[in-house]
């Protein structure tokens, strides 16, 4: 089965800064990768699809790059509601798994 | 507005079963393609299972299969987990989603599934 591995697995950041998550897949998954951020509580919420293809809704300031087995989340200028965890997926092949997570908190 | 609302949940034996509810509406339910996702208290997301539009095609994680059956009933617009031979490792929140354009786009808010003996 493919291995998603997320880096870091948590990360303290402020409002304002530039913020970047990383997600290494354990063989190449082209550009089938998808990130969610999900509250406390919450259900999942789907931010990017395709590696690189912004959600309806979304804020502009969450991009994500990467293709084959490196991928990253950005996020411009983090607002208050991002403080969150996040998750990359991959739907390259069965079992769609996902990442461990990357908690953000509020330094 | 897409909705997904998830019902069954709820404490199971050791060796038990349950079957999970999705109901869906606010969308052509009989051309998406669904999956169930689970979360243990506490932990990450775990793809559980997936069904195509018209069930020709299912898929189930390596944890759950031979236990688990996902199915569907596009008339009344209903996804379903029949959950048998539950373990204690089942224990977990089961979200709902609609899977589009290679993503899981719409989550329900989740059922709760206690394990226990």
């Amino acid at each position: 089965d493919m291995q998603m591995t997320q880096s870091p697995s948590s990360l303290s950041a402020s409002v304002g800064d530039r913020v970047t998550i990383t997600c290494r897949a354990s063989q190449s998954i082209s550009s089938y990768l998808n990130w969610y951020q999900q509250k406390p509580g919450k259900a999942p919420k789907l931010l990017i699809y395709t590696a690189s293809s912004l959600q309806s809704g979304v804020p502009s300031r969450f991009s994500g790059s990467g293709s084959g087995t490196d991928f990253t989340l950005t996020i411009s200028s983090l607002q208050p509601e991002d403080f969150a965890t996040y998750y990359c997926q991959q739907t390259s092949s069965t079992p769609h798994t996902f990442g461990q997570g990357t908690k953000l908190e509020i330094k | 507005e897409v909705q997904l609302v998830e019902s069954g949940g709820g404490l199971g034996k050791l060796g038990g079963s349950l079957r999970l509810s999705c109901a869906a509406s606010g969308f052509t339910f009989s051309t998406y393609s669904m999956s169930w996702v689970r979360q243990a208290p506490g932990k990450g997301l775990e793809w559980v299972a997936s069904i195509s539009s018209n069930s020709w095609y299912i898929h189930y994680a390596d944890s759950v299969k031979g236990r688990f059956t996902i199915s569907r009933d596009n008339v009344k617009n209903l996804l379903y987990l029949q959950m048998n031979s539950l373990r204690a490792e089942d224990t977990a929140v089961y979200y709902c989603a609609t899977y589009y354009a290679g993503a899981n786009d719409y989550w329900g808010q989740g059922t709760l599934v206690t394990v226990s003996s």
